[in-house]
């Protein structure tokens, strides 16, 4: 069972365009809802979170919208630059301790110049 | 800190041979995460511990696969007999012990079973 479910697979933005990613969640019960942004050959790193107890996170260009009732949540890259050309994964992990995170498909973004 | 430490970066082995691969964790942080990314089926979760405890490993795909944590800087993932759909990056990340704590990821080793 999916529990989180992320698109566009693939996206392709041009240089100073705005990136934006989706994804969609089943369970209630998920409370923190990160971002993680992964370079070739690298592994993932915490880009940008967000607790569901406000819509909206700014981090630089980099904003995460929430929306609780609808259970979504997106990330979007303000004035995207080749250097962001990455995969960006969602994910989303219950309360209590441990951190289990369930991750979205992964977004494969191209910042084209 | 030199971060997630994983080795070997690559592995390349024949099917049914015995592959382990290690991880050192960040020093002082309690929980550890083993996973699996393929192209197929994204990043998945295969095993965690805490305190070297494992909590839970209902995504280790079959007995073939199993992981141990003897002390707090020390992991390893065993597969044997290796197959080659076990050919995939696998990924240690370790995390302090919050439910938003940042999991800090290892750089990965790239098995190729042929």
């Amino acid at each position: 069972q999916q529990q989180v479910k992320q698109s566009p697979q693939s996206l392709i933005v041009q240089k100073g365009g705005i990136s934006i990613i989706n994804c969609a969640y089943e369970n209630t019960a998920f409370d923190y809802f990160p971002w993680y942004q992964q370079f070739p050959g690298k592994g993932p790193a915490l880009l940008i979170a967000i607790r569901p107890d406000v819509s909206e996170k700014k981090e630089g260009r980099f904003t995460i919208s929430f929306n609780k009732s609808a259970k979504q949540f997106s990330l979007h890259i303000m004035d995207s630059q080749p250097g962001d050309s990455a995969t960006y994964f969602c994910a989303a992990s219950p309360p209590g301790g441990g951190n289990k995170l369930t991750f979205g498909t992964g977004t494969q973004l191209k910042v084209e110049l | 800190d030199a971060g997630v430490i994983q080795s070997p970066r690559h592995e390349v082995t024949e099917m049914g041979q015995e592959v382990t691969l290690r991880c050192k964790p960040i020093s002082g942080h309690d929980y550890l995460f083993w996973y699996r990314q393929t192209m197929m089926r994204g990043l998945e979760l295969l095993i965690y511990f805490n305190n070297n405890v494992p909590i839970d490993d209902s995504g280790m795909p079959e007995d073939r696969f199993s992981a141990k944590m003897p002390n707090a800087s020390f992991s390893t993932l065993k597969i044997q007999p290796s197959e080659p759909r076990d050919s995939a990056v696998y990924f240690c990340a370790s995390s302090w012990d919050t439910s938003t704590d940042t999991q800090y990821f290892g750089p990965g080793t790239r098995l190729t079973v042929l």
